[in-house]
C-alpha cells in the first residue's frame, strides 16, 4: 500500500518551453502533497506544499510563477515548470501524506528533467 | 525550526560487517523521526519511523534505530550489511505543526566485497 507514482520518469525539453510532471497516489487519498528538488549528490529541498483544493504554499526562494503546482484531487498533484531554462534541470520528487499520518510521507520515484 | 545533521558524508563497510549511521536533530518538542533510503536515480523508501513509545524501532531490511532524547540522536544500525544496502541514506525530522520534513544531507554507504 501507499504507492505514489510520477510521470514522466525522464523528460528532456528545450529552453523556453514548459513541462508538466504528474504525481499520483495510487491506493490512498493524499490530503497533502509535497514537491522536492534534488541536485546531484545533495539532499532534498522542499519546494512547496499543496493541499487538495487550495493554493500551494511555496518555500522561501521558490518562484511560484515558475513552478506552478495544482492539487486538483485527492490523488493527483501536478508541477509545471514554466519557461524552463537549463538551470531548472534537476531531479524532482513528489511525496504524499494523509491526514493523521503524523508526517509520514510516501515518495514517488522522481522525475529527471533536462533542459537543453 | 527543526533541523537534522548527518555527520558522516560517506561510509564504506565490508559486506557482512555492521553498519551505524549517525543522525542528530534539533527540535524543541518531541519530533517525528524517519530514516529513508534512496538508490541511484530513484525515489525514497521509508526504512523506519519513530513517533513515540519504545525508543528502539525496527524497520525493513533488517534495520533498526534508537531514539535518544538526551543526545538528540536517532542513529540507524544494521548488524550485517549486504551488497544491496549500498545507497544513500537520509534522516528526516517532522513535527506535529505542519508535517513538513527536514532532511539531513545524507550519508552514502558503499559496501565492499
Amino acid at each position: 500500500g501507499a504507492v505514489v507514482s510520477q510521470h514522466p520518469s525522464r523528460v528532456i525539453c528545450k529552453s523556453g518551453t514548459s513541462v508538466k510532471i504528474e504525481c499520483r497516489s495510487l491506493d490512498f487519498q493524499a490530503t497533502t502533497m509535497f514537491w522536492y528538488r534534488q541536485f546531484p549528490k545533495q539532499s532534498l529541498m522542499l519546494m512547496a506544499t499543496s493541499n487538495e483544493g487550495s493554493k500551494a504554499t511555496y518555500e522561501q526562494g521558490v518562484e511560484k510563477d515558475k513552478f506552478l503546482i495544482n492539487h486538483a484531487s485527492l490523488t493527483l498533484s501536478t508541477l509545471t515548470v514554466t519557461s524552463a531554462h537549463p538551470e531548472d534541470s534537476s531531479f524532482y520528487i513528489c511525496s504524499a501524506s494523509t491526514r493523521g499520518g503524523r508526517g509520514e510521507q510516501y515518495f514517488g520515484p522522481g522525475t529527471r528533467l533536462t533542459v537543453t | 525550526a527543526q533541523s537534522v545533521t548527518q555527520p558522516d558524508i560517506h561510509i564504506t563497510v565490508s559486506e557482512g560487517a555492521s553498519l551505524e549511521l549517525r543522525c542528530n536533530y534539533s527540535y524543541g518538542a518531541t519530533p517525528y523521526l524517519f530514516w529513508y533510503v534512496q538508490s541511484p536515480g530513484q525515489g525514497l523508501q521509508l526504512l523506519l519511523k519513530y513517533f513515540s513509545g519504545d525508543t528502539l524501532v525496527q524497520g525493513i531490511k533488517g534495520f533498526e534505530a534508537e531514539f535518544k532524547r538526551s543526545q538528540s540522536s536517532f542513529n540507524l544500525r544494521k548488524p550485517s550489511v549486504h551488497w544491496s544496502d549500498a545507497a544513500e541514506y537520509f534522516c528526516a525530522v517532522g513535527t506535529s505543526n505542519d508535517y513538513k520534513l527536514s532532511f539531513g544531507a545524507g550519508t552514502t554507504v558503499t559496501v565492499r566485497a
